[in-house]
């Protein structure tokens, strides 16, 4: 059984397009984290939220407590986007451990 | 800016050898996590520690060790690699309690030949 389910695995999309990973989770949490992986494996922290909405960039992500789900928009996507990306949360029951999505990976075709 | 660094991006070992991977972090947390990431499993716990001199065996711990001798340093152990190791290992930080951010290094992909 997993705790956090992404969707999609897989996602290729033509360059500009407006992009959307989803996570849900079925575990309390007190923190969601979205990560980035590039190829050659370098993890990126990109946000953590705890309610409602941030954005960095082109990036915005999404958090709805009471659904039990996470959103993360890319917007005008590029190329340069193409990654792994992770949703994880941080559990509030079972001392501060985190449990992860399988990743989403993501390709932007120019 | 760099929080939680890990010693080395690429590691390649032979089966047998004992393998350390280090990992530090600059922010005087708490927690520290192992974890490692294998196609189609995500990543999985090892081993975290909340605390200097303390351990608590996660997922899949078989086959590794930790240790924690200093708070901003925890250690990962191979006592004898194999090649079932060949994998990323990821390292992880944040405060014990509350909404705080945990941040992660960048990862050490070892390769055990």
């Amino acid at each position: 059984k997993n705790e956090v389910e992404q969707s999609p695995q897989n996602l290729t999309a033509q360059e500009g397009e407006f992009i959307t990973i989803n996570c849900s989770y079925s575990v309390g949490i007190s923190a969601l984290h979205w990560l980035q992986q590039h190829p050659g494996g370098g993890i990126v922290s990109l946000f953590m939220l705890s309610s409602g909405k941030k954005k960095h960039g082109r990036l915005i992500a999404t958090i709805n407590i009471q659904e039990k789900h996470s959103s993360l928009h890319i917007t005008a996507s590029h190329p340069r986007d193409s990654a792994v990306y992770i949703c994880a949360v941080r559990s509030a029951n079972t001392g501060n451990q985190f449990y992860f999505g399988t990743g989403t990976s993501l390709t932007v075709i120019p | 800016d760099v929080k939680v660094t890990q010693s080395s991006r690429y590691l390649v070992k032979r089966t047998g050898e004992k393998v350390f991977l280090e990992c530090v972090q600059d922010m005087d947390h708490e927690n520290m996590f192992w974890y490692r990431q294998d196609p189609g499993l995500g990543l999985r716990l090892i081993y975290f520690s909340y605390d200097v001199k303390m351990k608590e065996k996660g997922d899949i711990p078989e086959g590794y060790s930790v240790s924690r001798e200093k708070k901003e340093r925890f250690s990962l152990i191979l006592e004898s690699a194999s090649t079932n190791q060949t994998s990323m290992y990821l390292c992880a930080s944040s405060r014990f309690q509350g909404f705080t951010e945990a941040f992660f290094g960048q990862g050490t992909r070892l390769t055990v030949v």
